[in-house]
């Protein structure tokens, strides 16, 4: 079993600054991914970036950023040039061999001008 | 072209009553999830399909949850005998293939159970 822990239940960043969202994961699995989802307030599930346990390097997507620490188990989020719009629910989520999303309990980002 | 669709967006029932809820995936993806999200929590998995068949139902929280996908594209989540604690956001997802592909989400449907 896959288990994600997201320990910032909220978080503020100013317009224009940068935010990490934290992460850790526990999985016996060898292969794995993990995913950062987006959620705002009408509720769908916005897919931001993923990363393969394999990958060497940290993945990014425009703004965002993984920081992947395998040692560690930890695959924070890194949005860079926060923006109004980026005020959310984030999820952090890890699939293994079963295929299935496990996701953590989130975090609250809002963005202030 | 389209997203993921799920009908109803809201459906509000009694408790011991039978709904369905609908999933319409991308075409062309051939993996589907469903998910349960309660109020304060990330989503928790309930059952994928690969095709027609369910690869995992792994999930479902007991057998008054059962799910289908005939023809391998539209899915339906039944819930017999509702109860209170069934209350949540029910979410579809879709993939082109079971691994670790991006799950695409649908909007999600809002079941209350009074």
């Amino acid at each position: 079993a896959q288990k994600i822990t997201q320990t910032q239940p909220g978080m503020f960043v100013q317009e224009k600054e940068a935010v990490t969202l934290d992460c850790t994961y526990d999985t016996s699995d060898q292969s794995y991914g993990l995913f950062w989802y987006k959620q705002p307030s009408s509720g769908e599930m916005i897919f931001l970036i993923y990363q393969g346990s394999y990958d060497e390097q940290n993945a990014t997507e425009g703004r965002y950023s993984l920081n992947f620490q395998k040692a560690r188990k930890s695959a924070n989020l890194v949005i860079s040039a926060s923006q109004l719009g980026d005020s959310a629910m984030y999820f952090c989520a890890s699939g293994g061999s079963g295929y299935a999303l496990n996701f953590g309990k989130g975090t609250s980002l809002l963005v202030t001008p | 072209g389209a997203g993921v669709s799920q009908t109803p967006s809201n459906k509000v029932t009694e408790k011991g009553k039978y709904v369905e809820l609908r999933c319409d995936p991308i075409s062309g993806h051939t993996a589907l999830y469903w998910y349960r999200q309660s109020l304060g929590q990330g989503p928790e998995f309930l059952i994928y399909f690969q095709g027609t068949g369910a690869a995992d139902d792994s999930g479902l929280p007991n057998d008054r949850f059962f799910a289908v996908r005939p023809e391998g594209s539209v899915s339906t989540l039944k819930i017999q005998r509702t109860e209170r604690g069934d209350s949540a956001v029910y979410l579809c997802a879709s993939s082109l293939r079971g691994t670790y592909n991006e799950q695409f989400f649908g909007p999600g449907t809002r079941l209350t159970v009074l």
